[in-house]
């Protein structure tokens, strides 16, 4: 089974400018959940889809959106970037069992540097 | 707000050595998870413990859930270098009658050979 798919590895942009990420779960996974990473910041949770639906959101500004697809594939969009923003974005599948303790799949991360 | 405070924040030991991890917090979790990071790539789940004071070996790693399930710990034996990595600790639970992970800061490990 392929594992969490996220594009692009790396990313390079300057203040103002907008990007998109994007990751491919697991197959057969419906639950997709997107953090920012930060060096001594821990993850912090930024959104998580279900079903092409936003269940669940973190508190970060509306500059950060996301959606889901039919086929569970997701997409991260950041407006208007920041220097703040510069960081490593991890997308997490899950099978979504409906119990508290779900495992969840991280993909590689997207590292994405704000000049 | 739940928070999850982690520490130590950095440690640094000398293969064969034994160290604690905790995560510790004011709040209750239905369940609190660990996972691994090595550099360049995502977490990776190590363990789940979910009752009060269950206790999980994974070869040298012990992982312990507080009786309240408040805390938790990670004790490494022996510590090899294939043990270097960063390690988080997440609890589950409620906010906002959604179902979330809280996460820790995180230890970054180091063993030196």
């Amino acid at each position: 089974k392929a594992g969490v798919t996220q594009t692009p590895r790396y990313l390079i942009k300057t203040r103002g400018q907008q990007v998109t990420l994007s990751c491919s779960p697991i197959s057969g996974h419906r639950s997709v959940s997107w953090y920012q990473q930060t060096p001594g910041q821990g993850l912090q949770f930024l959104f998580e889809y279900f079903s092409e639906t936003q269940r669940n959101k973190g508190n970060f500004p509306g500059r950060f959106s996301g959606r889901q697809y039919s086929n569970s594939r997701s997409e991260m969009n950041v407006s208007t970037l920041e220097l703040g923003d510069s960081a490593l974005y991890l997308c997490a599948s899950s099978s979504d069992t409906g119990i508290s303790n779900e495992k969840l799949f991280f993909g590689s991360g997207t590292q994405l540097s704000v000049l | 707000t739940q928070l999850l405070e982690q520490s130590p924040q950095f440690l640094s030991i000398q293969e064969g050595e034994n160290l604690t991890v905790y995560c510790n917090s004011s709040s209750v979790f239905s369940s609190l998870q660990w996972y691994r990071q090595e550099p360049g790539e995502g977490p990776v789940l190590l363990v789940t413990v979910v009752t009060g004071g269950e206790v999980k070996k994974l070869k040298r790693l012990t992982f312990q859930f507080g009786d309240a399930r408040k805390d938790s710990s990670l004790h490494i034996t022996a510590a090899q270098p294939g043990d270097t990595g960063l390690y988080l600790c997440a609890g589950a639970g409620r906010a906002d009658s959604n179902y979330q992970l809280i996460w820790g800061a995180g230890t970054k490990l180091i063993i030196k050979p």
